[in-house]
């Protein structure tokens, strides 16, 4: 489980600035998918993405949310211009594959607070 | 769409005591899994147990049980021999088995129990 390396840990933002969060799945693992956790609240999916590509991006708010998983490098998710109500941590999970029996590995996480 | 209430925002519990932490779902597919995660103040998400719906069988992890009622849609999770390593934020979760779909690393989460543990 600690194979997912999120980072920052901790990103503070003033507003209408970008925010970057990058996410390390773990090692051999190709499916990356990014939840938000408001204050209060549960885990909420945002994308899905394997290498190159966005799968499912049901999740993800219309505008200045973007979400990438370049064929080298580690997932980033890109918050443009961020206001207040994007403060939540935001955590990266990352599975090897797509089966029903498959475990997911999540991240710890990287809390975003927007001044 | 699917859906997962967690009716206890805060749940409390002596050490070497049981404690049930309840979870109701909604859901029209017949196929899906139930999964108990644990997340302590670290934030990692640490996975408690993990239950098919298409098995009558309650899961067990140990300390872990669950009592999953498929036709009441209600999934307990229940702490046997609790210890202070216990105390977390507790989230149960739903995810849909469609073979093929997208929907496998989608998990839809319910709102959280907060489990304190006294010594």
């Amino acid at each position: 489980n600690a194979g997912v390396m999120q980072n920052p840990r901790h990103l503070v933002r003033r507003r209408g600035q970008e925010a970057r969060l990058r996410c390390s799945p773990v090692k051999g693992h190709s499916h990356v998918y990014w939840y938000r956790q408001l204050p209060e609240e549960g885990l909420k999916f945002m994308v899905y993405l394997q290498k190159e590509n966005i799968i499912d991006e049901s999740g993800m708010p219309k505008e200045r949310f973007s979400a990438e998983f370049p064929k080298e490098g580690p997932s980033i998710l890109r918050i443009q211009q961020v206001v207040r109500g994007d403060s939540a941590a935001y955590f990266c999970a990352s599975s090897p594959r797509i089966t029903g029996e498959e475990k997911l590995f999540f991240g710890s996480g990287t809390q975003l607070s927007v001044l | 769409a699917q859906t997962v209430t967690q009716s206890q925002p805060e749940m409390s519990v002596q050490e070497a005591e049981t404690v049930t932490l309840s979870c109701t779902y909604d859901t029209s597919e017949s196929d899906y899994y139930l999964f108990w995660y644990k997340q302590p103040p670290s934030r990692q998400m640490i996975l408690v147990i993990r239950q098919e719906a298409y098995k009558q069988q309650n899961a067990t992890e140990n300390r872990f049980s669950v009592n999953f009622q498929k036709a009441a849609k209600s999934f307990s999770l229940k702490i046997s021999d609790s210890q202070l390593g216990d105390a977390a934020m507790y989230f149960c979760a739903y995810r849909s088995a469609l073979a093929g779909g997208t929907s496998y690393g989608k998990l839809t989460f319910g709102q959280g129990t907060i489990l304190t543990v006294h010594p």
